[in-house]
């Protein structure tokens, strides 16, 4: 089954403590993203990747890191999360340079940052 | 400032009746409109978009309109079944470079559809 997953679904921790959240596809789909959903504010961009070691900055990217050495893998980082970063994160894959009809989503990590 | 606008956080529908999400936008450089639908505990799932060079797209019991002009967009589901309730997001993106890594997002309307 084609499937983007990520892990933890939910996780609470506290200010500093670094955290990844791991995300990855089935699809070998050469784009990956991360996005974040804020009430009123709708799906914003943090990080996306074209390809293996290709990453750039979304819209939100301050206080994250990506990584994609890995086609099927792209973990979100928080170095030293902080309450502002309390939010539903989802991970997104497309073929290609993203096609935008096509994009799968996985399921969200909803993190608490206290 | 949010370029994408869903003005409505919810909406409320008797079912079989038609459920009309709309949507509005600022920058005139969007070309092209997608819907996306999101159950809880689950990921958006692409629903159905529009190019500019179109003013209606018809997918099923789904109809985007989209009104260049006045930089609105609708959504229309006719009839409303009690399994489309979910929150559905507008999303643009600019020029012919369709490419997700550009997209902006509305922030999302919750559509209830009461038996």
């Amino acid at each position: 089954e084609a499937q983007v997953t990520q892990n933890p679904r939910y996780l609470i921790t506290v200010t500093g403590k670094k955290l990844t959240v791991t995300c990855s596809q089935n699809m070998n789909h050469e784009y990956m993203s991360w996005y974040r959903q804020d009430p009123g504010l709708g799906l914003r961009q943090i990080y996306y990747s074209m390809n293996v070691e290709v990453t750039d900055k979304g819209d939100v990217p301050e206080g994250y890191k990506v990584s994609r050495k890995e086609k099927r893998n792209f973990p979100l980082i928080l170095e030293s999360p902080s309450p502002n970063q309390t939010s539903l994160y989802f991970c997104a894959s497309s073929r290609g340079s993203g096609a935008p009809n096509e994009q799968f989503f996985g399921p969200g990590t909803r993190l608490t940052v206290l | 400032d949010q370029q994408v606008k869903q003005n409505s956080p919810s909406l409320s529908v008797q079912e079989g009746r038609i459920s009309i999400l709309n949507c509005d936008y600022t920058n005139s450089m969007f070309d092209y409109f997608l819907w996306y639908k999101k159950y809880p505990a689950e990921g958006p799932t692409f629903l159905i978009s529009i190019s500019s060079i179109k003013d209606k797209n018809e997918d099923g019991r789904f109809t985007v309109f989209l009104n260049k002009s006045a930089k609105h967009l609708s959504l229309h589901i006719v009839p409303s079944q009690p399994g489309d309730s979910a929150v559905y997001f507008c999303a643009a993106l600019p020029g012919l470079l369709l490419s997700a890594r550009q997209l902006t997002f509305g922030s999302g309307t919750q559509l209830t559809v009461l038996p």
